[in-house]
């Protein structure tokens, strides 16, 4: 498997807070990403990063912040939680030049109060 | 808009049957698809890459046909373990990936 954990994997929290979400990788791959699936929806993009402080927005961006300032360490923000970004959080990895080839860590749920 | 619609299901079949998925997509620039799989409460993996030519994989066969736009998920001789939702997934090109999932096609195989 590949080495792609997160942390927490659970967490309840009440709206306006912040929370982080942490992925780590030991398999020094350049890209990471951040989705969130909810009932209903396929997985949905938030953010994905190409490389140390390289970020870039997806689909479902609003509300969320990232940062990477290690290879193996991708954070996501939640700077103001709501009630709608209760979902489950995936992070994903994968290699250059593998586009689709995601291998996903085991996901974080969130339940904002 | 680009969009990847699948039947949700679920497909309910017994076991040693034979049962297929398709998944359709919006785009015709699609560059790659793939199948994922992901257990209740897991995180997705891949299942396996779509080619052109179409692709087998022991009891799994993918076939994509540009014409129509759609890909098929074929899974002969159905196990117990093969119940699992399977997720159609399409790359819309850009060198950072931007992949499209599907909501996911639910499989129950029943003993």
């Amino acid at each position: 498997d590949a080495g792609i954990t997160q942390s927490p994997r659970h967490k309840v929290t009440e709206t306006g807070t912040p929370v982080t979400l942490r992925c780590h990788q030991t398999e020094n791959h350049r890209y990471m990403y951040w989705y969130r699936q909810d009932p209903g929806h396929g997985l949905r993009l938030i953010h994905y990063s190409y490389g140390v402080k390289d970020t870039d927005k997806g689909e479902v961006s609003d509300g969320y912040s990232v940062s990477r300032s290690k290879t193996e360490d991708f954070l996501l923000t939640l700077e103001s939680a709501t009630s709608s970004q209760t979902s489950v959080y995936f992070c994903a990895i994968r290699e250059a030049g593998r586009t689709g080839e995601l291998f996903f860590g085991e996901g974080s749920r969130l339940t904002v109060l | 808009r680009k969009e990847v619609e699948q039947d949700p299901g679920p497909f309910n079949v017994p076991e040693g049957a034979t049962v297929a998925f398709n998944c359709t997509y919006s785009n015709s620039a699609s560059q790659s698809f793939f199948w994922y799989r992901q257990d209740c409460r897991k995180e997705p993996k891949l299942l396996m890459s779509v080619y052109s030519s179409g692709n087998e994989d022991g009891r799994f066969t993918a076939q994509l046909n540009r014409a129509s736009q759609y890909i098929s998920l074929l899974i002969r001789d159905s196990k117990l373990s093969d119940s699992a939702t399977y997720l159609c997934v399409v790359n819309y090109g850009g060198s950072q990936g931007n992949l499209i999932f599907g909501k996911g096609t639910k499989l129950s195989v029943k003993p």
